[in-house]
């Protein structure tokens, strides 16, 4: 069983850009969560892709974007980049349409942007 | 709003004494609660979680958590920790309409030899 796997691990990036970041689910999850980690905090909830459409977003601003793909992999896309978004981002996959699948983690990507 | 807390920050223990860490969350109907485990630089691992049933969960690494709805509360517990316990956990509620999973601010463990 092949666990959930994000590239890059790190990126470091300048307050204006654009970035990309990729998840890998695991093997038979047909959905995808991202979630932004500051510092210091808790996971922050900023959306869920169950078979390739977005059906639930969390307090983020319209810059943070996404998609998934036909074998259930997903980007996490952020236009505008500020210093606020310096963060971990996790992905974590599972079964959407079973209401007793926990999430599984990847080990995430450290964003800092300068 | 669905919301949990971790009032606990911070947490140090002797290695060998028991620990208890609490976690409390404001939700109408019986949410599922789960705990997750992050070590540094790592993404979050499941402990244990609990949908229905027997209040009393076992997870792993020797870990338990006890549903209370009286009290709102699933706090997690182990009788006897290992230094290798050190890390974030993360207790986390989630909506029983569709995935989104809500966590709380954390409570960072720390294990004296």
């Amino acid at each position: 069983e092949t666990g959930v796997t994000q590239s890059p691990t790190h990126l470091i990036k300048t307050r204006g850009q654009q970035v990309t970041l990729r998840c890998s689910s695991q093997s038979g999850h047909n959905t995808v969560s991202w979630y932004q980690q500051a510092l210091g905090q808790g996971p922050q909830f900023i959306f869920q892709y169950y078979r390739e459409e977005e059906n639930g977003r969390g307090n983020f601003p319209p810059r943070f974007s996404g998609l998934q793909f036909p074998n259930y992999s997903s980007e996490l896309n952020v236009n505008a980049l500020e210093l606020d978004d310096s963060a971990l981002y996790l992905c974590a996959s599972s079964f959407g349409d079973r209401v007793n699948s926990p999430l599984h983690f990847g080990n995430g990507t450290r964003l800092t942007v300068t | 709003a669905q919301s949990v807390t971790q009032p606990d920050i911070h947490i140090t223990v002797s290695e060998g004494a028991s620990l208890e860490l609490r976690c409390n969350y404001s939700y109408g109907a019986t949410p599922y609660l789960f705990w997750y485990v992050q070590s540094p630089g790592q993404g979050l691992q499941l402990l244990l979680k609990y949908f229905s049933g027997d209040t009393l969960v076992q997870g792993i690494k020797g870990f338990e958590a006890e549903f209370k709805r009286s009290q709102s509360s699933f706090n997690l517990r182990k009788p006897s920790v290992h230094w290798s316990d050190a890390a974030e956990y993360f207790c986390a509620v989630k909506e029983t309409s569709y995935d989104k999973v809500i966590f709380g601010p954390g409570t960072s463990l720390s294990v004296i030899p």
